[in-house]
Order: structure tokens, then C-alpha cells, then sequence
């Protein structure tokens, strides 16, 4: 049982590059979520997603893009990594139900920008 | 959503009930409370949530107060494994789209 899979689990971004976050979950979901976790501190809403082909601004938006073109996949892009983003990342989804509406969270991954 | 307020931090023996409050005056009647942990450096995950009524499972009991405007976390044998954060939100269940989570409580659970 996959559940939410990210990939990839660490990575090493230089100033200025580029990358993606990929985030597949196999619950169909209608609901995918990105937060990142600075050390000590709580989750912080990025981006998310209602449903295919859909996207909004969480809390802190800003430096990141995503898409949702398949219901089960989301994407999080960093155009120009700053060091600010620096961070753990989490995927999260859930169902668009009355009932047993848990969200469910990927492992996390771990950002670094030098 | 509405927002929630919980303390930075607690304590607790091992073996001892650790009781987490979670204040959430603005709450919606269609909002539910819900119970999330994180271990270490883990993904979040679920506890327990509800309404209005009292709710017990495995893991932990939730006490909402008559009014709603605040809840209660109860691990009742808590062990060194339950040193966690926990993070209370409150969501309707259909819609409810942004699910912020907070701060959150950490526990700390000794022995």
C-alpha cells in the first residue's frame, strides 16, 4: 500500500537552479496539498489542489509553482532555488467526503539550497 | 478555516495520562476538530477527530465542550514513543480546502 510517494527524498539545489518535486498518490484523491517545515518550526501551507487540473496559493506561495495535470499527481517547481528555501517538504492528500476524511501525508523531502 | 490556538509545549511522565487542550473560538458548526502527531521528522499523522460529541479509539480520547470552542487530546497511558508535536486543526469535511496546520504542542514524554 503506496499511499503518498515523493520523490525525490533528499536533494542539493546550487543558487539559482531549478527542480521539481514530484508527489503520487494512489487513493484518488481529489485533494493534494505541499507544506514545508522549517527546523523547529510547523507545517506552512505552499500550494493546493481541489481537483484536476486545478491549483491555489496556500500561506507561503511565493518562489514555487505547481500543477496538477493528473488527479494523482502533483507537482511542486522551484524556478530559481534560493537558500530561503531550504526546507523538508510534504506532500499531503485526502478525500472530498463527509466522512473519514483524514489527510495523508508523504515521508517528506529534504531540501537543501547552497 | 478556522484558526486554532495551542500551547508551545508540555510535559509528561510515562505512564501518565497527557492531556492537550486546543482552543478554537471561531469554529463553524460544520467544522470538525482533528488530532494529528508528528514524530520527528516524519509526515504527520491522523489521531482522532469529531464533531461535537466525546470520541475514543485506539490511540487517544477527544473532549469537545459543550460550546465547541475548545477540545482536549487525551493519550491516557502516554509513553516515551508518544514525544511528538501535535497539531489540532479544524475543517469541515467536505470543502475545508486549505487544512492549515499550526504550530502545534510539543510533548515531551519522560521517563
Amino acid at each position: 500500500n503506496a499511499g503518498v510517494t515523493q520523490t525525490p527524498k533528499f536533494r542539493v539545489l546550487k543558487t539559482g537552479q531549478s527542480m521539481t518535486l514530484l508527489c503520487a498518490q494512489d487513493m484518488n484523491h481529489e485533494y493534494m496539498y505541499w507544506y514545508r517545515q522549517d527546523p523547529g518550526m510547523g507545517l506552512r501551507l505552499i500550494h493546493y489542489s481541489v481537483g484536476e487540473g486545478t491549483t491555489a496559493k496556500g500561506e507561503v506561495p511565493d518562489g514555487y509553482n505547481v500543477s496538477r495535470l493528473k488527479k494523482q499527481n502533483f507537482l511542486l517547481g522551484l524556478e530559481s532555488a534560493a537558500p530561503s528555501q531550504t526546507s523538508v517538504y510534504f506532500c499531503a492528500s485526502r478525500a472530498d467526503s463527509t466522512t473519514g476524511n483524514t489527510i495523508y501525508f508523504g515521508e517528506g523531502s529534504w531540501l537543501t539550497v547552497v | 478555516d478556522a484558526k486554532t490556538t495551542q500551547p508551545p509545549s508540555m510535559d509528561c511522565a510515562e505512564g501518565r495520562a497527557a492531556n492537550l487542550p486546543c482552543n478554537h473560538s471561531t469554529i463553524s458548526g460544520n467544522e470538525y476538530v482533528y488530532w494529528y502527531r508528528q514524530i520527528h521528522s516524519q509526515g504527520p499523522q491522523y489521531i482522532i477527530h469529531g464533531l461535537k460529541n466525546n470520541e475514543t479509539n485506539e490511540m487517544a480520547s477527544l473532549i469537545i465542550t459543550e460550546d465547541r470552542k475548545s477540545s482536549t487530546l487525551i493519550l491516557p497511558h502516554a509513553t516515551l514513543r508518544d514525544t511528538a508535536v501535535y497539531y489540532c486543526i479544524v475543517r469541515a469535511n467536505t470543502g475545508g480546502f486549505k487544512t492549515i496546520f499550526g504550530a502545534g504542542t510539543r510533548l515531551f514524554v519522560k521517563a
